[in-house]
């Protein structure tokens, strides 16, 4: 299969401990993306990477969140001191250059915090 | 960029075609339409793009308006497995620019049914 992963697929963890999760994208696709989805809601833009360059991100992006791309291929998400209002979907998204909207995602991470 | 405004649920009965309305009244010259969907427990799902024509695709078929301030998106043969939320979303150009992110509403839930 040559989609977008997401490790890991569920994660559960208790507040304040830090958690990191880890995509892969379509390997030819120089763009990555993360987005938040909440139960109910459309998916939420988080960042995105232009290859290893984080050039956008979102206000939702608080302190405590920080995202990696160091060599242009995977990233990670982590997350510190986590609340229970991080509890969501985290999805995982790639493009092609010059197709920047049609964006393939990955299942997702689903994050508990309790 | 241009808000949406979809029907929050559509009934479509299988094998007959759904027809999926999104309004977007304020869309401007240089934004494009693009559809996604997202079957439960999956990450969204590109399925089509246009700026002012009719477009098709394996998948389905976009149908915009002439003054492009409406489209439906058509499935023309629904199945069970089209249940999904569907979400229309209008963004500017195709390669992105300096902007990647897609902006997500709540999308029209479609119920396919035997």
């Amino acid at each position: 299969d040559t989609g977008v992963s997401q490790d890991p697929r569920h994660k559960i963890t208790k507040r304040g401990q830090n958690v990191t999760f880890r995509c892969d994208p379509i390997s030819e696709h120089n763009r990555l993306y993360w987005y938040r989805q909440t139960l109910g809601q459309g998916p939420e833009f988080l960042t995105y990477f232009q290859n290893e360059a984080q050039l956008e991100k979102s206000r939702l992006l608080s302190d405590r969140f920080s995202a990696e791309r160091p060599k242009g291929s995977f990233s990670t998400l982590e997350i510190q001191r986590t609340e229970q209002g991080d509890s969501a979907m985290y999805l995982c998204a790639s493009s092609l250059a010059g197709h920047y909207y049609e964006q393939y995602f990955g299942p997702g991470t689903r994050l508990t915090v309790t | 960029d241009a808000k949406t405004t979809q029907p929050p649920s559509m009934d479509c009965a299988e094998g007959r075609a759904a027809n999926l309305p999104c309004n977007h009244s304020t869309i401007s010259g240089n934004e494009y339409v693009y559809w996604y969907r997202q079957i439960h427990s999956q990450g969204p799902q590109y399925i089509i793009h246009g700026l002012k024509n009719n477009e098709t695709n394996e998948m389905a078929s976009l149908i915009i308006t002439e003054d492009r301030k409406s489209s439906t998106l058509i499935l023309p043969h629904a199945t069970l497995r089209d249940t999904a939320v569907y979400y229309c979303i209008v963004r500017v150009g195709q390669r992105g620019g300096s902007q990647g992110n897609l902006i997500f509403g709540k999308g029209t839930k479609l119920s396919v049914k035997p």
